[in-house]
């Protein structure tokens, strides 16, 4: 199985901050990545899918980059709906694997 | 509106068995391929089967054998039959929609507890 680290598991930022979440592949599954948010008690959500292209109706400061092994994850200005938690996700092979989270809070 | 609504979770004891249904509204629900992923409370997300719009059907190693997923078109269902059930099965199980692998849309979840 393909493992997803996903880094840091938790943060902690003040509102208008840019945010930076990295998720790591332990092979290479070229742009087969997703990111999703789940607000507590909530169902995740689609934010960005193929690990660039955001999901339709997404606010634009979210953003996605990396292919291979690396992949970046964006908030350009923290806003105070942000959050939640946010994984990655690998659809390059089969089982599906996601990472294992990081925790967004505000300062 | 696309709309997913999980139902037939509850409390088993272990080797227990359970039908998890999925109903769906809202979109063509014969166009995508449907999913079950799976949360332990305060832990990650694990997907657990899937089956696609011809009807084939995937599993994660630690279910397979003891799950069955189905889908039935016409009623814009899908199920998981989840049987031999063990304490490590217990979670929210969500089901989901999409394509390939992306998760496009996902119900609010049932809850399955496995305990004696």
């Amino acid at each position: 199985d393909i493992q997803m680290t996903q880094s840091p598991s938790s943060l902690s930022a003040s509102v208008g901050d840019r945010v930076t979440i990295t998720c790591q592949a332990s092979q290479d599954i070229n742009n087969f990545l997703n990111w999703y948010q789940q607000k507590p008690g909530k169902a995740p959500k689609l934010l960005i899918y193929d690990a660039s292209n955001l999901e339709l109706g997404v606010p634009s400061r979210f953003s996605g980059s990396g292919s291979g092994t690396d992949f970046t994850f964006t908030i350009s200005s923290l806003q105070p709906e942000d959050i939640a938690t946010y994984f990655c996700q690998q659809f390059d092979n089969l089982p599906y694997t996601f990472g294992q989270g990081t925790k967004l809070e505000i300062k | 509106e696309v709309q997913l609504v999980e139902s037939g979770g509850g409390l088993v004891q272990p080797g227990g068995s359970l039908r998890l249904s999925c109903a769906a509204s809202g979109f063509t629900f014969n166009t995508y391929d449907v999913y079950w992923v799976r949360q332990a409370t305060g832990k990650g997300l694990e997907w657990v089967s899937g089956i696609g719009t011809g009807g084939d059907t995937y599993y994660s190693g630690s279910v397979k054998g003891r799950f069955t997923i189905s889908r039935e078109n016409a009623r814009n269902s899908l199920y998981l039959q989840m049987n031999s059930l063990r304490a490590g099965d217990t979670a929210v199980y969500y089901c989901a929609i999409g394509r390939g692998g992306i998760f496009d849309y996902w119900g609010q979840g049932t809850l399955v507890s496995v305990s004696s």
